[in-house]
C-alpha cells in the first residue's frame, strides 16, 4: 500500500536554531513530492516541489531549503529559524487525476 | 496563474442544518477541482473531486458540481453532523502536477 510519513509530528524550536523535517513515501517509485506550509489564516502555500533525486524547485523565496537525497525521501531544512517559519508543514505526492496524497503533517512552533 | 477563492469562515451550524461552502476558481484551460477536508491536528484528506464540467463529485453525503459557466465548485451537504466539524479546502489542478488551494473554511457544527 502507498503511505507517506512525516516526522517529527510536533516541534518547538527557538529563533535562530536549525530545522530538519523529514518526509518518506512507501509503495511508489519516482514520485513527485511537495512541501506545503499552512499558516494561520493563509491557507496552503506550496514551498518546494521535487521531480526526482537532487531536483528541487522553490516556489517562494524564504528562509527554508529542501533536499531529495533518496527517491522516497524529501527533507525540509533551515539553518536559522525565524518566528515567521511557524506553521503546519505538509508533505504530499500526486496520485491519479491530480489528486494529492498528504502526510500527517509536522507542526512547528518557533519561539 | 490559477487561483481559488472560498468563503471565509468560520461557518457555524447546528446539527442537521444545510451546508453550503462557496468556491470559485480562475484558471487557464479546464482544471480538475477538489474538496479536501482537514480534521483537527491532521493532514488533508481528499473529500471529493470532479474532472470536467457538469461532473458532480460526492462522498460522505457531501456534493459539489463543476460549473464551468460560473467557474464554481460549491460544497453542499443536506444535514451536517458534529463529526463534520473541520476545515474544508477547495483546490484546482495547476502546473507541476500539483494543486492551488483556497484559504480554507472552518466549519463548526454544534449539537
Amino acid at each position: 500500500s502507498q503511505t507517506i510519513h512525516q516526522w517529527p509530528a510536533t516541534l518547538v524550536q527557538p529563533v535562530g536554531s536549525p530545522l530538519s523535517l523529514e518526509c518518506t513515501v512507501e509503495g511508489t517509485s519516482n514520485p513527485n513530492l511537495y512541501w506545503y506550509r499552512q499558516a494561520a489564516g493563509r491557507g496552503l502555500q506550496l514551498l518546494f516541489y521535487s521531480v526526482g533525486i537532487g531536483q528541487i524547485s522553490s516556489e517562494v523565496p524564504q528562509n527554508l531549503s529542501a533536499s531529495r537525497p533518496q527517491d522516497r525521501q524529501f527533507i525540509l531544512s533551515s539553518k536559522k529559524l525565524l518566528l515567521s517559519d511557524s506553521g503546519f508543514y505538509l508533505c504530499a505526492w500526486p496520485r491519479q487525476l491530480g489528486e494529492l496524497f498528504f502526510g500527517e503533517g509536522s507542526r512547528l512552533t518557533v519561539l | 496563474g490559477n487561483s481559488v477563492t472560498q468563503m471565509e469562515g468560520p461557518v457555524t451550524l447546528s446539527e442537521e442544518a444545510f451546508l453550503t461552502i462557496n468556491c470559485t476558481y480562475t484558471a487557464t484551460g479546464y482544471p480538475s477541482l477538489f474538496w479536501y477536508v482537514q480534521y483537527p491536528g491532521e493532514g488533508l484528506q481528499l473529500l471529493l473531486k470532479a474532472t470536467k464540467a457538469d461532473d458532480k463529485g460526492s462522498n460522505k453525503g457531501f456534493e459539489a458540481t463543476y460549473r464551468k459557466e460560473t467557474t464554481s465548485f460549491h460544497l453542499e451537504k443536506g444535514s451536517v453532523q458534529v463529526s463534520d466539524s473541520a476545515v474544508y479546502f477547495c483546490a484546482s489542478s495547476s502546473g507541476y502536477s500539483t494543486l492551488t488551494f483556497g484559504k480554507g473554511t472552518m466549519l463548526l457544527v454544534s449539537p
